[in-house]
């Protein structure tokens, strides 16, 4: 199985801040990387795929980067909506995996 | 409006069994290859199994491999998943999710999910 590591496991920022997370594959994944946004009781939002493709009505404050076994999830300016868990997925093997979770935590 | 609801969940004793639904609608089933993804409480995202369109191809993680098993209607909309021989670390909520393909992609991501269902193990 492919094992996706995120870091941090918790961030702390405040309203406005830039914001990145990072997700490492065990190997070469290419670019097929997703990226979700969870928030406590409810289900998973996509953000990203492809590594870089925006989800339709996903705000332009988030982006995605990289490619091969290293990922980056940034938040341009953070939002009061914005603190939830976050999870990476490759989907380069059938054997879909997610990272750990990041959560991002109020400063 | 396009959604996702499963149906299903409970109390089920260790060695027991359970049959989960997913209703879909808003669009063309079909079209779409569908899977499970599971969260225990407390932890992270665990993808459980999926199923092609047609229903002619099914993957599962290596954890329930032999005693879960999906399933799909395509002329009523629902997907399925007969899960056997539960354990305690089955526990978790479990999601019903709409496969998606980036372009010459193999595998998916999910881009619609639904609210999930508990399903607790327990005696």
């Amino acid at each position: 199985d492919i094992q996706m590591t995120q870091s941090p496991s918790t961030l702390s920022a405040s309203v406005g801040d830039r914001v990145t997370i990072t997700c490492r594959a065990s190997q070469s994944i290419s670019s097929w990387l997703a990226w979700y946004q969870q928030k406590p009781g409810k289900a998973p939002k996509l953000l990203i795929y492809k590594a870089s493709s925006l989800e339709s009505g996903v705000p332009s404050r988030f982006s995605g980067s990289g490619s091969g076994t290293e990922f980056t999830l940034t938040i341009s300016s953070l939002q009061p909506d914005d603190f939830a868990t976050y999870y990476c997925q490759q989907y380069n093997s059938y054997l879909i995996t997610f990272g750990q979770g990041t959560r991002l935590e109020i400063k | 409006e396009v959604q996702l609801l499963e149906s299903g969940g409970g109390l089920v004793q260790p060695g027991g069994s359970l049959r989960l639904s997913c209703a879909a609608s808003g669009f063309t089933f079909s079209s779409y290859a569908m899977s499970w993804v599971r969260q225990a409480p407390g932890k992270g995202l665990e993808w459980v199994s999926a199923i092609s369109g047609s229903g002619g191809s099914t993957y599962y993680a290596d954890s329930v491999k032999g005693r879960f098993t999906i399933s799909r209607d395509n002329s009523k909309n629902t997907l399925y998943l007969q899960m056997n021989s539960l354990r305690a670390e089955d526990t978790a909520v479990y999601y019903c999710a709409k496969a998606e393909y980036s372009s010459s992609s193999e595998y998916w991501y999910f881009d619609l999910w639904g609210r999930g269902t508990l399903v607790t193990v327990s005696s």
